[in-house]
């Protein structure tokens, strides 16, 4: 099956620092790939979807000079979150579209844990 | 918006019983109905799919059904393991993911 990889798995940084993670489609080309964040205990909350060579779509409340997201190619989409504080503290997952003749399916990465001190 | 919620938000139940989640959603124009199982700490494992003009599918154990007239669809999970502990989420798909709230199940050794 379709697999996506992300990078890192998880990261401490320090507040105040940037932090960028990666999303792959390792198997097929993605032009659309979505950005979820969960915190714990709760379910995932699209943040932003990321168009291959056009800027990405925010959903609302999310901000988009806070989170970049950069989706260069077909199989990689980044999501840098800058200038992280504690309360960025999360788990970041991303999935890639797969478009095969009439069939769409989305397939979701493991996911990042952020942890901001 | 679509809104998608699950009940019960938490479950605990003996090995070897048989449970149903539950997964209800307010818009019914979707493309499909996805459930997934979250271990903690960990990314979604897709379980079924169903398109928006199945009624269910199965694999294994688990038998999932649809019915978009009424916005709901369950999980059947028949003789159930301690392995099967994990959330579980529903997501009804238009041209993005609705998420629900998920299910946390214990099941009991």
């Amino acid at each position: 099956g379709a697999v996506v990889s992300q990078h890192p798995s998880w990261v401490i940084c320090k507040s105040g620092t940037s932090v960028k993670i990666e999303c792959r489609s390792l198997d097929f080309q993605a032009t659309t790939m979505f950005w979820y964040r969960q915190f714990p205990k709760q379910s995932l909350m699209l943040m932003a979807t990321s168009n291959e060579g056009s800027k990405a779509t925010y959903e609302q409340g999310v901000e988009k000079d806070k989170f970049l997201i950069n989706h260069a190619s077909l199989t990689l989409s980044t999501l840098t979150v800058t200038s992280a504080h504690p309360e960025d503290s999360s788990f970041y997952i991303c999935s890639a579209r797969r478009l095969a003749g009439s069939a769409d399916t989305q397939y979701f990465g493991p996911g990042t844990r952020l942890t901001v001190l | 918006k679509q809104e998608v919620t699950q009940i019960p938000a938490a479950l605990s139940v003996p090995e070897g019983e048989n449970l149903v989640l539950n997964c209800s959603f307010t818009d019914s124009a979707i493309y499909n109905l996805q459930w997934f199982r979250q271990d903690p700490g960990k990314g979604l494992t897709s379980l079924l799919l169903i398109q928006s003009s199945q009624r269910e599918q199965t694999s294994g154990r688990l038998n999932a059904s649809l019915d978009k007239s009424s916005g709901r669809s369950t999980l059947y999970i028949a003789a159930s393991q301690p392995g099967d502990s994990a959330t579980y989420l529903c997501a009804a798909t238009g041209n993005q993911f609705y998420f629900g709230t998920g299910t946390s199940l214990t099941v009991i050794p």
